[in-house]
C-alpha cells in the first residue's frame, strides 16, 4: 500500500516571498503519478501541478514548481512570488494509473498555507 | 464547461437518520469517485464508478453506505443509519482521460 506524508500541518509566508511545502511518499511501484491539489477556504479542490514518475524533469506551472526526487521519494512544491490568493490547504497525492482516466488517489493530511500581506 | 457539482453543501442530521449526498460529474466523464475527509485525517478513497458500474468499492467503510450511479450520469451516496463517526467532508471527483476534477464537497455533521 502507498502512503503519503506531509510533515508541515501549517505554514505561513509573506506576500511576494517564496515558500516550499514538503511531501514524502512510500511505494514499491516504479510507474506512478504525483499531484499537488489546492483547496481555498470554502471552495473546491483544484489541481495545481502533476508529475509523472518516469519524467526526470521537474514539472512547472507558472509560479508553482516541484522538486521531484524519485530515489528519495520526495515531492516538494515551491510557490514563488506568493499571492494572497494562494492561501489554501494544499494536499499532496499519489496515484498509480490504470488507464482511461482511472486514478485512485492516496492523499497526505494537508498543509494549511497562509499568505500574510 | 460546468464543473463537478455536489449538494447539499452542508447537512446536519441526528444519529440514526438517513442522508443522501448527490454528485453531478462533468458531462462525458466516465470515471466518478467518492472520497471522504474525516476531521484531522487524510482524504480517503471510498469508491470508483466507470459509467454505471462500480469499478472499485474497497474504501467503503461498511454496509451503511450505499452508492449508486444512475445511467452513468449523476451519483448518490446514501448513509443509513448515520453514526457520529460518519461526520466529515465527502468529495466527489470525475475524470475522462486526465486528472481528477473535484467538487466543493458535502460537509456532513452527525449529532
Amino acid at each position: 500500500a502507498q502512503t503519503v506524508t506531509q510533515s508541515q500541518p501549517e505554514m505561513s509566508v509573506q506576500e511576494a516571498e517564496t515558500v516550499t511545502l514538503s511531501c514524502t511518499y512510500d511505494t514499491s511501484e516504479n510507474n506512478y503519478y504525483l499531484f499537488w491539489y489546492k483547496q481555498p477556504p470554502s471552495r473546491q479542490m483544484i489541481l495545481v501541478i502533476r508529475q509523472e514518475a518516469y519524467k526526470q524533469q521537474n514539472a512547472t506551472e507558472n509560479r508553482f514548481s516541484v522538486n521531484f526526487q524519485k530515489a528519495a521519494k520526495s515531492f516538494s512544491l515551491k510557490i514563488s512570488d506568493s499571492q494572497l490568493g494562494d492561501t489554501a490547504m494544499y494536499f499532496c497525492a499519489f496515484s498509480l494509473y490504470s488507464g482511461a482516466g482511472s486514478y485512485q488517489l492516496t492523499f497526505g493530511k494537508g498543509t494549511k498555507l497562509s499568505v500574510i500581506p | 464547461e460546468a464543473g463537478v457539482t455536489q449538494f447539499p453543501s452542508h447537512s446536519v442530521i441526528e444519529k440514526g437518520q438517513t442522508v443522501t449526498l448527490r454528485c453531478d460529474p462533468i458531462s462525458g466523464h466516465d470515471n466518478l469517485y467518492w472520497y471522504r475527509r474525516v476531521m484531522g485525517k487524510e482524504i480517503k478513497f471510498l469508491l470508483h464508478f466507470v459509467k454505471e458500474s462500480k469499478q472499485d468499492e474497497s474504501g467503503m467503510p461498511n454496509n451503511r453506505f450505499l452508492a449508486e450511479r444512475t445511467g452513468g450520469t449523476y451519483s448518490t451516496l446514501k448513509v443509513q443509519p448515520a453514526e457520529l463517526e460518519d461526520s466529515g467532508v465527502y468529495f466527489c471527483a470525475s475524470s475522462h482521460s486526465g486528472p481528477l476534477t473535484f467538487g466543493a464537497g458535502s460537509r456532513l455533521t452527525v449529532l
